[in-house]
Formats: C-alpha cells, sequence, structure tokens
C-alpha cells in the first residue's frame, strides 16, 4: 500500500501568519493517463471531511485563494498564505492513484 | 446541487451486521463511482472500498475484504454499505463519498456505528 506521511502532526500558527503543511508518499502518484491524484481536505470537529484541492493544485470551487497545493511525484505541499480563524482544523492529504487509495495521518492546525 | 445523504446512526452487538445507505441527488448517479471511507475515534479517514453505479464493480480494502459488501440501486440512486462480524474496532462514523477516479469531491453527512455489548 502506498503510505502518506504528512509532517507536522502538529502546527500552532498565528492569526494572519501563512503555514505550510507537507505530504510525502512512498510511490510516485502520477497515474497511466498523466494526472496526479493527490486531495487535501479539511475536517472541522464534528463535520465531514471537506476538499479544498484535487489533483495536487486545483482549487474547490469556494475555496478562497489563499489556500494553494503544489507538488509531484512523491512530495506534495498545501499552503496557506494567512491564516484566519476559519481554518483551525485537521487536514488529510489523500491520494486516489494507487488501489487502495490512502490518507495521511492528518495535521491538527491550532491557534499558537 | 449535489447531496449523499445517508441513513441514521446504529448501535450493534458484537458479531452483528450492519447495512448503512447513501442516497445521491443532484447529479446523474451512475457517472460516478462511490467510495466508502470510515473514521475510528479520534483517528484519522480509512478507506473501505468502491463501487462503480454504473456497472456494480468493486474494490474493497483488504483489512474489510470479506465482511464487506458494497451494493447499489440505481432506481433511487442509492448506494449501501453492509458489514458483517462486527467488532469493537468497527466502531466509527461512515462516509460516503461519490469518487471520480479518486477524487472525492462530495461527502455524505457520515453515519455513526457504535458495536457496543
Amino acid at each position: 500500500d502506498v503510505v502518506m506521511t504528512q509532517s507536522p502532526l502538529s502546527l500552532p500558527v498565528t492569526l494572519g501568519q501563512p503555514a505550510s503543511i507537507s505530504c510525502r508518499s512512498t510511490q510516485s502518484l502520477v497515474y497511466s493517463d498523466g494526472d496526479t491524484y493527490l486531495n487535501w481536505f479539511q475536517q472541522r470537529p464534528g463535520q465531514s471531511p471537506r476538499r479544498l484541492i484535487y489533483k495536487v493544485s486545483n482549487r474547490d470551487s469556494g475555496v478562497p485563494d489563499r489556500f494553494s497545493g503544489s507538488g509531484s511525484g512523491t512530495d506534495f505541499t498545501l499552503k496557506i498564505s494567512r491564516v484566519e480563524a476559519e481554518d483551525f482544523g485537521v487536514y488529510y492529504c489523500m491520494q486516489g492513484t494507487h488501489w487502495p487509495y490512502t490518507f495521511g495521518q492528518g495535521t491538527k492546525l491550532e491557534i499558537k | 446541487q449535489v447531496h449523499l445523504v445517508q441513513s441514521g446512526a446504529e448501535v450493534k452487538k458484537p458479531g452483528a451486521s450492519v447495512k448503512v445507505s447513501c442516497k445521491a441527488s443532484g447529479y446523474t448517479f451512475t457517472s460516478y463511482g462511490v467510495s466508502w471511507v470510515r473514521q475510528a475515534p479520534g483517528q484519522g479517514p480509512e478507506w473501505m472500498g468502491w463501487i462503480s453505479t454504473y456497472t456494480g464493480n468493486t474494490n474493497y480494502a483488504q483489512k474489510v475484504q470479506g465482511r464487506v459488501t458494497l451494493t447499489k440501486d440505481t432506481s433511487t440512486s442509492t448506494a449501501y454499505m453492509e458489514l458483517r462480524s462486527l467488532r469493537s474496532d468497527d466502531t466509527a462514523i461512515y462516509y460516503c463519498a461519490r469518487d471520480l477516479n479518486g477524487d472525492f469531491d462530495y461527502w455524505g453527512q457520515g453515519t455513526l456505528v457504535t458495536v457496543s455489548a
């Protein structure tokens, strides 16, 4: 199985400051069609995961442009340019290239 | 707009089975697959399996293979997840998600399944 490793697992951030989360996979996530199926999700307490980014860098409709995704192959990053209060929660990366689909352990973004 | 509405919370005894439904609306049901994901208390999500709503083909995670069955009813745009021989470590929130080639864009609200004697 492809193992997804996120870092850090806990990320204390001051409002208005940037934040960055790393996600590394044990295999390349490039699929045979040329696309890379790497998603980022945000989960707030008591809620379902909400997709923010798909195929590495595509922002979902309604997601603020302070969120951006980048990376290739096995190394990916989610960045928040200026953290706002509504951004706190747990962030997961997930690969949909290889069966079984796998998630990272999660990164808890919290107020410093 | 797209909605995935799941059935309500369940409490089951060890050894029993549970069947969770996921009713889709707002799109053509057979144009997207459905994946099922569970999340144990305080843990990250775990993918359980996928079903093609067009062909009925399935793919299961090895951890639950043999105990889980995914089905669908295209007449009602509903997907189902049945898990058998329940154990205490199956206690989790179970989610369905619309799945297009490994992209999960919409999720159900989740169904809490509690396994307790």
